[in-house]
This record gives structure tokens, sequence and C-alpha cells, in this order.
């Protein structure tokens, strides 16, 4: 069965870090490119990042673009989101997907259930 | 980048009706659209892909279809699981961009 499982989301001060992690399993990781995608309170979905299988090719939000930072690690089948400067705005249920295919430009058929960040002092 | 326009906001509807949910995009993006169900608390699903693929295990009364700029998402008969907020998404090049989101409501 395809899982993904976000972690590491929590409250954080403005201006602070956080990394969140999605670990993946019931597929082979490294054929499949993935995503970040957010929902603040009450709005809708957002984009946030997404990298292609082998990490070779990242893209990223205008909203969050030279703060956040997307890795993986195949080795680890795991799925990394650095967060750097932190606003109020990034306060969002964070959501881990798998992208169908190798490339991050497509659909997100898999997703997990999210993790929570709040920045909030 | 490019936006996506869903209309309605939202739709009130009963058991039974058709049901049909507009998407469209500031640019031409071809067929490179998907269309997701979204329940409270729940992850979002995968209904349609590459604007009229039905993904694997979604029910036959879904269906998509346009190219372009305009798009639509069909529910031919609305069930009482259907009720839900619904959106679009191209991926055409990033940044990736949602629709609003359509909430489908009881009537």
């Amino acid at each position: 069965e395809v899982q993904v499982v976000e972690s590491g989301g929590g409250v954080v001060r403005p201006g602070g870090s956080l990394r969140l992690s999605c670990a993946a399993s019931g597929f082979t990781f490294d054929n499949y490119a993935m995503t970040w995608i957010r929902q603040a309170p009450g709005k809708g979905l957002e984009w946030v990042s997404g990298i292609n299988w082998n990490g070779g090719s990242t893209g990223y939000a205008d909203s969050v673009k030279g703060r956040f930072t997307i890795s993986r690690e195949n080795a680890k089948n795991s799925l990394y989101l650095q967060m750097h400067s932190l606003r109020a705005e990034d306060t969002a249920l964070y959501y881990c997907a798998r992208i169908r295919g190798p490339h991050y430009y497509g659909s997100a058929d898999y997703w997990g259930q999210g993790t929570l960040v709040t920045v909030s002092s | 980048d490019i936006q996506m326009t869903q209309s309605p906001s939202t739709l009130s509807a009963s058991v039974g009706d058709r049901v049909t949910i507009t998407c469209r995009a500031s640019q031409t993006i071809s067929t490179w659209l998907a269309w997701y169900q979204h329940k409270p608390g729940k992850a979002p699903s995968l209904l349609i892909y590459k604007a009229s693929s039905l993904e694997s295990g979604v029910p036959s009364r879904f269906s998509g279809s346009g190219s372009g700029t305009e798009f639509t998402l069909t529910i031919s008969s609305l069930q009482p699981d259907d009720f839900a907020t619904y959106y679009c998404q191209h991926y055409n090049g990033d940044p990736w961009t949602f629709g609003q989101g359509t909430k489908v409501e009881i009537k």
C-alpha cells in the first residue's frame, strides 16, 4: 500500500526555522517526483515546492523562493522541506504528495494527512 | 504565473443531480490539468489527471473535459459521499497553481 507520512510540524516564532520530513513506503521512491502543498486555515490549496525523481530539478512557489529548500534522500525513501525565515503567512497544514511520474510537472496521486506548522510569537 | 479561476465558488445540489464545475486558465495549458476532491480533515484525493483521464479507483460518475484554457468537471449523478470541495490544478510548468475551490453543498 502506498503511504506518505509527514512529520516535523510545530509552533515556531516568526523568523525561525523548521524542517519537515515525509516518509514514503509501498512504492519505488526513486521512480517518482514528490511535492509539498499547503493549506492555510480557511484557505484553499497552495503548491509550495516540487522535486524530480533524483533531486536534480526543483521548483518553488514565489511566496517561498529563497526561504524554503526541498530535498530528498532516495536511500531513505524520504522527502524534506527546510524552512527558514518563517512568517505568519506560512502557517498552514503542509501535505507531502507523490507525483504521477518522475518529473515534478504532474498531478499528485497520493497524499499524506499533513503536518501543521504554526508561526506565532 | 498562470491563474486558475473556478466557478462557481459554492454549489448547492441534491443527491442525483448532475453537477458541473468550470475551471479557466489565464493562458493555455494544453491538457495539463488535474481535479481533486477534498473533505474536511482528510487528505485531498486525485480524481482526474491530464484533463480527462480518470484516476484508478475513482467512480465513473466523475468525468473531466476541456483543453487549452477551459475545463470542466462533471459528476453525472451526485452521491452523498460527493459533498466536498473540488479544486482544479494546472501543471504546465511551475509554479503550479490551484483554483480557489468549489464547495459542493447539500441543497
